[in-house]
């Protein structure tokens, strides 16, 4: 069975902070991968999506990718308190057909 | 934009009623999906149709049957409710292989 782990958190930051979350994926096929937002009672939100080794900036998101490692990492600057929610990694299956979930990280930003 | 649009909301159930989920996207996606989410357990694949005309299981097929009614429209069906059932159903979408996903609202279901 193929998986992605995430720590389930909570990850607790000030505001203005730099949140780093972390994923690993055991399908060493898999060729995309994606960090979703999801708020308390609402439906996943895609964030990012990432295909290839190295880094992908997106406003405040930045996210890396490992292969080699089977490692993905969403890192989140200047922290806002609205950012609070759970981060939910997906990698696709070798053929692509479907995602693999993690459980999610919750991330709690103060003010 | 609607999107990918669910129906029910919310829904309650007695044990051994059966049921259907709807769900329908506006994206001209080829692929479409049904998960389960429950708390401490992520999301969990039911069935998926990759393209219009095929299903396939997931990994909690178990108790669900599937019907891809068209390239727009893919319904979840509980033939007879059970308890373990009582979970958030999220239908999702997408265009092609290795493309993200996008998610309806979901739909809220409880199981007495």
């Amino acid at each position: 069975q193929k998986e992605v782990e995430q720590n389930s958190g909570p990850l607790s930051v000030p505001e203005g902070a730099i949140a780093s979350l972390n994923c690993t994926y055991s399908d060493r096929g898999s060729q995309s991968f994606f960090w979703y937002r999801q708020y308390s009672g609402k439906s996943p939100e895609l964030i990012m999506s990432i295909y290839s080794n190295g880094d992908k900036e997106d406003g405040r998101f930045t996210a890396q990718l490992n292969k080699a490692s089977q490692y993905v990492s969403l890192l989140i600057r200047d922290s806002q308190p609205s950012d609070s929610a759970t981060y939910l990694c997906a990698s696709a299956n070798q053929a692509g057909t479907a995602l693999i979930f993690g459980k999610g990280t919750t991330l709690s930003v103060s003010s | 934009n609607a999107g990918v649009t669910q129906t029910p909301k919310f829904q309650v159930l007695k044990t051994g009623q059966s049921m259907t989920l709807q769900c329908a996207q506006d994206m001209n996606h080829n692929s479409m999906y049904w998960y389960r989410q429950d708390p401490g357990m992520g999301l969990r694949l039911i069935y998926y149709s990759a393209s219009e005309g095929t299903t396939d299981k997931g990994e909690v097929p178990n108790g669900y049957n599937v019907s891809r009614l068209n390239k727009r429209e893919f319904s979840l069906r509980l033939e007879s409710a059970a308890p373990s059932q009582t979970s958030v159903y999220f239908c999702a979408s997408r265009d092609s292989l290795n493309q993200p996903q996008h998610f309806g609202d979901g739909t809220r279901l409880s199981i007495l």
